[in-house]
């Protein structure tokens, strides 16, 4: 997407730690959208920040700073189900981040 | 509960055939409606988006048109496809209070041009 960056792909093994970093424009901004997609599947929705910080859920957690154009997606105790490309989502923007590609290994 | 159905999942046509996708959602009254396209290991392209029945918004120029013959219904069609048609075709749908809200996903349908 337009403006949206994301890398492109990040390996790691099962049970470890993985942060995904998303940098977007602010102008318009009103919150963010994280989704997760699997190969061969459409995305479904994971968290959604609209206020600066840290929203936890579960193993997943997203954090957000408003005035940097920075989130970032963190996922705990990795499990081989969590191998998907997961996309970056600036509401108000219409636009999806190309996604970043997490491979988990055994 | 709302569900979003598309139809067909899988398609093969030859280039310079027509196309439609159909695309309906249940559940929930004037939804905001999308179409994206996906090419292989990219990310979404937004093709269309519709607020209301007959209001269509086009992203990108392209041999694609949209249309919304009913509140939640919503069509992709093309009159002759090219090469470069060939993708992951979505439509996902939103709430009405404003655009880009969550949005929820039908499973797609997997169009190869060949």
């Amino acid at each position: 997407g337009q403006n949206i960056d994301q890398p492109t792909e990040m390996t790691a093994t099962e049970g470890a730690i993985v942060q995904i970093n998303c940098t977007y424009q602010t102008s318009g901004f009103n919150g963010l959208f994280w989704y997760q997609q699997h190969a061969g599947e459409a995305p479904t929705f994971l968290s959604y920040n609209v206020l600066d910080g840290l929203e936890e859920k579960g193993r997943f957690s997203s954090f957000l700073s408003r005035s940097k154009g920075y989130s970032y997606l963190l996922l705990k105790e990795l499990q081989m189900k969590d191998s998907a490309s997961y996309l970056c989502a600036p509401r108000g923007k219409l636009q999806f981040g190309a996604g970043t590609q997490v491979v988990v290994t055994p | 509960s709302q569900t979003i159905h598309q139809w067909p999942a899988t398609l093969v046509q030859p280039v310079g055939s027509p196309l439609s996708l159909e695309c309906t959602v249940e559940g929930t009254s004037n939804p905001n409606l999308y179409w994206y396209r996906q090419a292989a290991g990219r990310g979404l392209q937004l093709l269309f988006y519709s607020v209301g029945i007959g209001q269509i918004s086009s992203e990108v120029p392209q041999n694609l048109s949209a249309s919304r013959p009913q509140d939640r219904q919503f069509i992709l069609s093309s009159k002759k496809l090219l090469l470069s048609d060939s993708g992951f075709y979505l439509c996902a749908w939103s709430l009405t209070s404003g655009l880009a809200n969550e949005q929820f996903f039908g499973p797609g349908t997997r169009l190869t041009v060949l």
